[in-house]
């Protein structure tokens, strides 16, 4: 258990909705991240955070997707007028907290667009 | 977005058997991070190596950064069912914070 949940671990929405998505780093997480992982395929970067500050943001990451991380604790990414092609696992990573970078993922949250 | 290559893509093996499956890339990385998912699961950490020509052993895993630092390499010695998931390396480029996947090699035992 690496301490990093997320909550819903599934969703599923009709085309044109919008959700949310939480995860909750522990405590000496300071550096938090955003992937994308669909069927078969390795997890893509999306964004990471350190602290509250959003410090870097990936091609993937179309406008209809915000993320936020308020008080550089939870962080939320947002999906606004989801597409099918948004299915996918949205997996959360925190990291920054040991002696040596590494990142320890979540559980994930499964999207299903219909 | 890339991916490293990752190889095999796939292997079907008996328990007991040994494993050993390794990830290239065209890019020199400062970190190499070994991981494990279970279907519907995140990735679990394995196994992290953070220098060249570093050698790390997790119990029956061991895994290597190679020389040039465009390669990693996995071990898994006498396979049992439980190592049955798939397997991705990851790295981290320079002065880049976000990790880059492989494909991921699919481990079955055969019964």
């Amino acid at each position: 258990d690496t301490g990093v949940s997320q909550d819903p671990r599934h969703k599923i929405t009709k085309r044109g909705q919008n959700v949310t998505f939480r995860c909750d780093p522990i405590s000496e997480h300071n550096r938090l991240y955003w992937y994308r992982q669909t069927l078969g395929q390795g997890p893509e970067f999306l964004t990471y955070f350190q602290n509250e500050a959003q410090l870097e943001k990936s091609r993937l990451l179309s406008d209809r997707f915000s993320a936020e991380r308020p008080k550089g604790s939870f962080s939320t990414l947002e999906i606004q007028r989801t597409e099918q092609g948004d299915s996918a696992m949205y997996l959360c990573a925190g990291g920054g907290g040991a002696v040596q970078e590494t990142q320890y993922f979540g559980p994930g949250t499964r999207l299903l667009v219909l | 977005g890339q991916q490293l290559n990752q190889s095999p893509q796939s292997m079907f093996i008996q328990e007991g058997e040994d494993v050993s499956m390794n990830c290239t890339s065209s890019s020199i990385f400062n970190t190499w991070l070994w991981y494990k998912q279970d279907p519907g699961e995140g990735p679990v950490l394995l196994i992290a190596l953070y220098k060249a020509g570093e050698l790390t052993s997790n119990g029956r895993l061991t895994a290597q950064f190679g020389i040039t630092r465009k390669d990693s390499f996995l071990n898994i010695s006498a396979s049992i069912p439980s190592d049955v998931g798939i397997y991705f390396c990851a790295g981290q480029l320079p002065g880049n914070e976000k990790l880059t996947f492989g494909t991921g090699t699919r481990l079955t035992i055969i019964p």
